[in-house]
């Protein structure tokens, strides 16, 4: 079956760095999403990792492993806003229809 | 700026109703989705349409159809509304081509089916 996991909750201080783990089991891999949901509204892209690596965008940083089946997306200088959900999403084909997401990671961000 | 709009934010309907949710996007996009998020489940794609006319069923298709008539419209239809169809109900656009198939969303429509 397909299987998507990210821990259902997280907490972390202002200013400190915060790391957000996607592990996952698909028929098929053609590339790993990241999105940002804040409450009440709609997910924001992140990011987007094909290959194995990190990817850095800012404060934002994501990792791909696809021996491991393994994503993360690392989070530096915190700032209150970033109090969201963080959605894990793979896409197992060229098609675009062809994503599932993960139930998402609601990260609280404590002063 | 890409938008996605759809045309509730909140809506009421009774069990049996037939309920309509529209999308309209503004960036030209080939391809459309509706999905539902429920509290532990993540999103589930109901359906996809990569063309005006053309659809393609999602991972839970069931108790749902679709209408693309135009390029940037796209309708989710529930002809029965049941209560388990109580959910938030999030509309995307992408580009098409390539391999980065990012999404833009709609802000969301909660339904409530009493």
């Amino acid at each position: 079956g397909q299987n998507i996991d990210q821990p259902t909750e997280m907490t972390a201080t202002e200013g400190a760095i915060v790391q957000i783990n996607c592990t996952y089991q698909t028929s098929g891999f053609n590339g790993l999403f990241w999105y940002q949901q804040h409450a009440g509204e709609a997910p924001t892209f992140l990011s987007y990792n094909v290959l194995d690596g990190l990817e850095e965008k800012g404060r934002f940083s994501s990792f791909l492993s696809r021996s491991k089946g393994y994503s993360y997306l690392l989070l530096k200088e915190l700032q209150m806003k970033d109090s969201a959900s963080y959605l894990c999403a793979v896409k197992r084909s060229p098609s675009a229809s062809k994503i599932i997401f993960g139930s998402g990671t609601r990260l609280s961000i404590r002063p | 700026d890409v938008k996605v709009t759809q045309s509730s934010r909140y809506l009421v309907k009774r069990t049996g109703e037939k309920v309509f949710l529209e999308c309209v996007q503004d960036m030209d996009h080939e391809n459309m989705f509706w999905y539902r998020q429920d509290p532990g489940l993540g999103l589930r794609l109901i359906y996809f349409s990569y063309d005006v006319k053309m659809k393609e069923k999602g991972d839970i298709p069931e108790g749902y159809s679709v209408s693309r008539e135009k390029k940037e419209r796209f309708s989710l239809i529930l002809e029965s509304a049941s209560t388990n169809q109580t959910s938030m109900y999030l509309c995307a656009s992408s580009l098409s081509g390539g391999s980065l198939y990012e999404q833009y969303f709609g802000p969301g429509t909660r339904l409530t089916v009493t």
